[in-house]
C-alpha cells in the first residue's frame, strides 16, 4: 500500500536562512513524488514533481527537491526562505500503476523575519 | 476557464439536510478527483472520475455520499442527511489523465462544509 510521512508538523526558520520539509513514501513500483503548497484559505498549489531523471528536481518560488531511492525520500529544500513561504506543505505519492494521489498529513512552515 | 473552480465557496447547513457541491474542472482534463480535508489533517481521496464514469468509489465515506460527473467536464458531490463529522474543506482537482500518465493535479479553491 502506499503511503506518505512526513515527520515534522511545524518548521521554524529565519529568513535568509535555508528550509528543508522533509518526506518520505513507501510504494510497491516506481514512485511518483509530488510537493504542494496550500495557502491560507485557498486550495493547494503545485510545486514540483518527480517523475524520473535527474535526482534533483526544480519547482515553483525557488523551490527544489531531492529524490532518494535508498532512504525512499524526497525532502523539499530552498536555499534561502522567504516570510511569504510561510504556509502547509503537503508531499504526495502515486505509484506508476495507479492515479491515486496519497498525501502526507501535512507540515506547517514558519519564516519569521 | 483558467482553473478548477468549486461552488459554493461556504456552506452551512444543518445536521440531517442534503448538500449538493459542485466542480467546474480546467478543459480539456479527462481526469476528476475528489477529497476532503478535516480541520488540520491531510487530504483525504474520496473518488475518482475518468471522463463520465468512476472506476474507483472505495474513498466514499458512506452511502450518504455519491458523485457525478456529465460531459466530461461538471462534477458534482452530493451528501444526504449531514452529519456533524461531515464538516470539513472539500476540495476537486483535475488533471490531463489519470491512470498511466504523471501528470500534476490541479486543485479547486474548496468548498467549506459546516454542519450544524
Amino acid at each position: 500500500a502506499q503511503s506518505v510521512a512526513q515527520p515534522e508538523d511545524q518548521v521554524n526558520v529565519a529568513e535568509g536562512n535555508p528550509l528543508t520539509v522533509k518526506c518520505t513514501y513507501s510504494v510497491s513500483g516506481n514512485p511518483y513524488l509530488f510537493w504542494y503548497v496550500q495557502y491560507p484559505n485557498r486550495g493547494l498549489q503545485f510545486l514540483l514533481k518527480y517523475i524520473t531523471g535527474d535526482n534533483l528536481v526544480k519547482g515553483s518560488y525557488g523551490f527544489e527537491a531531492e529524490f532518494n531511492k535508498s532512504q525512499t525520500s524526497f525532502h523539499l529544500k530552498k536555499p534561502s526562505a522567504l516570510v511569504s513561504d510561510s504556509a502547509l506543505y503537503f508531499c504526495a505519492v502515486r505509484e506508476e500503476s495507479s492515479y491515486k494521489l496519497i498525501f502526507g498529513s501535512g507540515t506547517r512552515l514558519l519564516v519569521r523575519p | 476557464g483558467a482553473g478548477v473552480s468549486q461552488s459554493p465557496s461556504n456552506k452551512v447547513t444543518e445536521k440531517g439536510k442534503d448538500v449538493e457541491l459542485r466542480c467546474d474542472p480546467i478543459s480539456g482534463h479527462t481526469a476528476l478527483y475528489w477529497y476532503r480535508q478535516r480541520l488540520g489533517q491531510g487530504l483525504e481521496f474520496l473518488i475518482y472520475f475518468q471522463g463520465n464514469s468512476a472506476p474507483d468509489k472505495s474513498g466514499l465515506p458512506s452511502d450518504r455520499f455519491s458523485a457525478e460527473r456529465t460531459g466530461e467536464s461538471v462534477s458534482t458531490l452530493t451528501i444526504q442527511r449531514t452529519q456533524q463529522e461531515d464538516s470539513a474543506v472539500y476540495l476537486c482537482a483535475s488533471s490531463l489523465a489519470g491512470l498511466g500518465g504523471h501528470n500534476e493535479q490541479f486543485f479547486g479553491p474548496g468548498t467549506r462544509l459546516t454542519v450544524l
